[in-house]
């Protein structure tokens, strides 16, 4: 069985400032992990994912993300928030013969 | 190219009304899924099409029907819907089924907006 938690269903910022989106996983397997971004009205995009290669991940637009086994973390950051950031963010693990299964999201507030 | 087309980008229907969704890859993916996504929420798996197949099947009503024509394509057919149907319906593509590759990227298409009168 496997699961995702996403702690925080809304994370608010100010442009400029880090942007730290958390999420914890659960798995009898070792997992494979994955952060996608949806804008408004849109479909979900690829951000990153950890397929046992490397424990930081770097994605697109800035953001990475740290495979922390000890802690089953597998938190998104990025250094310096931008307006074009905010947009919801699921969180998401597969592993062995399963299928892909998602957090509940958690929507990121960016402020001027 | 990592994209996924979906026709129509919206679509309006009423509960007696026979319509159909579509999707398109053009990745060489063998794998395709039908998500469904309601407001606010994660999208929740529909169906799964594996080497054209149909492999999973997440006890979706019979109002849908899905349908894989070849390795590009993936239609959903809508029948008697009722108004909690409408959400968006997401398509997606991966290059394996979940019988392996379990750290294959899913790519999504944009969506159907869908509504049901």
């Amino acid at each position: 069985a496997q699961s995702v938690t996403q702690l925080g269903s809304h994370v608010s910022v100010s442009e400029g400032a880090l942007v730290l989106l958390r999420c914890n996983y659960s798995s009898s397997v070792p997992p494979y992990l994955f952060w996608y971004v949806q804008y408004p009205n849109q479909g979900l995009q690829l951000l990153l994912k950890y397929t046992s290669a490397a424990t930081l991940v770097k994605g697109i637009n800035g953001f990475e993300a740290e495979f922390k086994k000890s802690e089953t973390s597998f938190h998104l950051t990025k250094p310096s928030a931008h307006m074009s950031d905010a947009a919801e963010y699921f969180c998401a693990v597969k592993s062995g013969y399963s299928t892909l299964t998602f957090g509940k999201g958690t929507m990121l507030l960016v402020s001027p | 190219d990592t994209e996924v087309t979906q026709t129509p980008k919206h679509l309006v229907m009423g509960m007696t009304n026979k319509k159909s969704l579509k999707c398109e890859q053009h990745m060489g993916h063998r794998a395709m899924y039908w998500y469904k996504q309601k407001a606010k929420k994660p999208p929740e798996l529909m169906f799964v099409y594996s080497y054209e197949k149909l492999s999973i099947n997440e006890s979706v009503p019979s109002r849908f029907s899905p349908e894989c024509p070849n390795s590009s394509l993936l239609n959903l057919h809508l029948h008697a819907l009722q108004p909690e149907d409408s959400a968006l319906y997401l398509c997606a593509s991966s290059q394996e089924s979940t019988s392996g590759g379990a750290g294959e990227t899913q790519y999504f298409g944009p969506g159907t907006r869908l509504l049901v009168l």
